[in-house]
């Protein structure tokens, strides 16, 4: 069975200052990774993901990821954060091998930006 | 492109009430899903249709929730009789051929009472 793990529920920073958010995950079979973003009372928006070839994925608004196969990791980044990044944020799994494409989620991580 | 369209937005009831939720994905996916999502926590697969057969509702609670997706399109969830746990938001996805990339609507945020 697969899980995630985001090992921060809270990240407060202030604003134009690097960030990241951290995801772990477990399967035994390969995956597919993802990034959401839910901003407050909205659906969630696709950030990036990674299907295969390299593990540094950039995706919208200035975010990007690597994905790490011996750490089982997908750690978000952003070098400089702005005001309006503040939102919810959401790794998640989906296997390769035949779940449909079905996600797993982690809790989620708050990221906060300060003036 | 039209996004996923959610109804209602809102929904207060009490418990042991029954309440439905509605679901028009992007024209053309082939797969919807439902997601139920607690406060404090990521969403949760609870149904996955492809075109209108069911592929996955193995963590769907069918002595109370209901789903169908008639014609291929539209969807609709229910419960009945709602519980106080049901409290949560209730997302609705799709997503084309492909399914890597699920595009989410702006959810049904339920209260139970």
């Amino acid at each position: 069975a697969q899980s995630v793990t985001q090992l921060d529920s809270q990240v407060p920073v202030f604003e134009e200052a690097p960030v990241e958010l951290r995801c772990n995950y477990s399967s035994s079979v390969s995956v597919y990774l993802f990034w959401y973003v839910q901003y407050p009372n909205q659906g969630l928006q696709l950030l990036l993901k990674y299907l295969s070839g390299s593990t540094l994925v950039k995706g919208i608004n200035g975010f990007e990821a690597e994905f790490n196969k011996s750490q089982t990791s997908f750690h978000l980044r952003k070098p400089s954060v702005h005001i309006s990044d503040t939102a919810e944020y959401f790794c998640a799994v989906s296997d390769l091998g035949g779940s449909q494409g079905n996600l797993i989620f982690g809790k989620g991580t708050k990221l906060s930006v300060k003036p | 492109e039209a996004g996923v369209a959610q109804s209602p937005r809102y929904k207060i009831i009490e418990k042991r009430q029954s309440v439905a939720f509605w679901c028009n994905p992007i024209s053309g996916h082939a797969t919807l899903y439902w997601y139920q999502q607690i406060l404090g926590q990521g969403p949760k697969l609870l149904i996955q249709f492809q075109n209108n057969g069911v592929v996955d509702d193995s963590q769907l609670p069918k002595d109370r929730f209901s789903a169908e997706r008639l014609k291929g399109v539209d969807s609709t969830l229910k419960i009945q009789p709602a519980k106080l746990e049901d409290s949560a938001v209730y997302l609705c996805a799709s997503s084309s051929e492909s399914p890597e990339t699920q595009y989410f609507g702006p959810g049904t945020r339920l209260l139970v009472l």
